[in-house]
């Protein structure tokens, strides 16, 4: 079946700290990839996609995400961590030949001073 | 500023009563979403609609009915059929349905007494 898996349920990091959140999939073919961030009570909000070409994709805020095709996974990064991240971080699949998207169940993150 | 709205940004209903979420989009996108979000089980689509006039069921459209008679507003409607319409209520746009970038609203949350 096909699905998308961010295994990390909630994530605390200090301050500075690096971060890198996980997303592995499953479907036939390279989708493409999405993540989203998240504030309590908030519609979702695009960080960063992957359609083709370099795996490594930049983003808003000083995200990055490496798509790894052996791997099946497309994790989210960033070097050092504000208290301003604290949010849900929500990992979006479209596959290429479907017609809606699937979207992983969410990591939390807190970022403690 | 082009975006989504959604209102209201909180709703309470009755059992038994039927309500209304709205959601405008002033993006010019052709495609329109619905998501519902429950706590740990990530977004899960209700409705989409890919141009005006046309709309498909997602993974649990049981209990909900949309219409789309103008390109900007797709409302969705929780009917007393929904067994458990308490939820966080998303809606999003793209410019084509499938795999392009969806864009999100701010959300309504329905609770019901």
């Amino acid at each position: 079946a096909q699905s998308v898996t961010q295994p990390d349920i909630h994530i605390t990091v200090s301050e500075g700290a690096s971060l890198e959140l996980r997303c592995n999939y499953s479907y036939g073919a390279t989708p493409y990839l999405f993540w989203y961030v998240q504030s309590p009570g908030q519609g979702l909000q695009l960080l960063l996609k992957y359609f083709s070409g370099d795996t490594l994709v930049q983003g808003i805020k000083g995200f990055e995400a490496e798509f790894k095709r052996s791997q099946s996974s497309f994790n989210l990064r960033k070097p050092s961590v504000h208290w301003s991240d604290a949010a849900e971080y929500f990992c979006a699949v479209a596959p290429n030949t479907g017609n809606q998207f699937y979207f992983g169940t969410g990591t939390s993150l807190t970022v403690i001073p | 500023d082009g975006g989504i709205t959604q209102s209201p940004k909180y709703l309470f209903r009755k059992e038994g009563q039927n309500v209304t979420l709205s959601c405008e989009q002033n993006l010019n996108h052709d495609a329109m979403y619905w998501y519902r979000q429950d706590p740990g089980q990530g977004l899960r689509l209700i409705y989409y609609s890919q141009i005006v006039n046309d709309f498909q069921k997602g993974d649990i459209a049981e209990g909900y009915s949309v219409s789309r008679e103008k390109k900007e507003s797709f409302p969705l409607t929780v009917t007393s059929a929904q067994k458990n319409p308490t939820a966080f209520y998303l809606c999003a746009s793209s410019r084509f349905q499938g795999t392009d970038t969806q864009y999100f609203g701010p959300g309504t949350r329905l609770t019901v007494l």
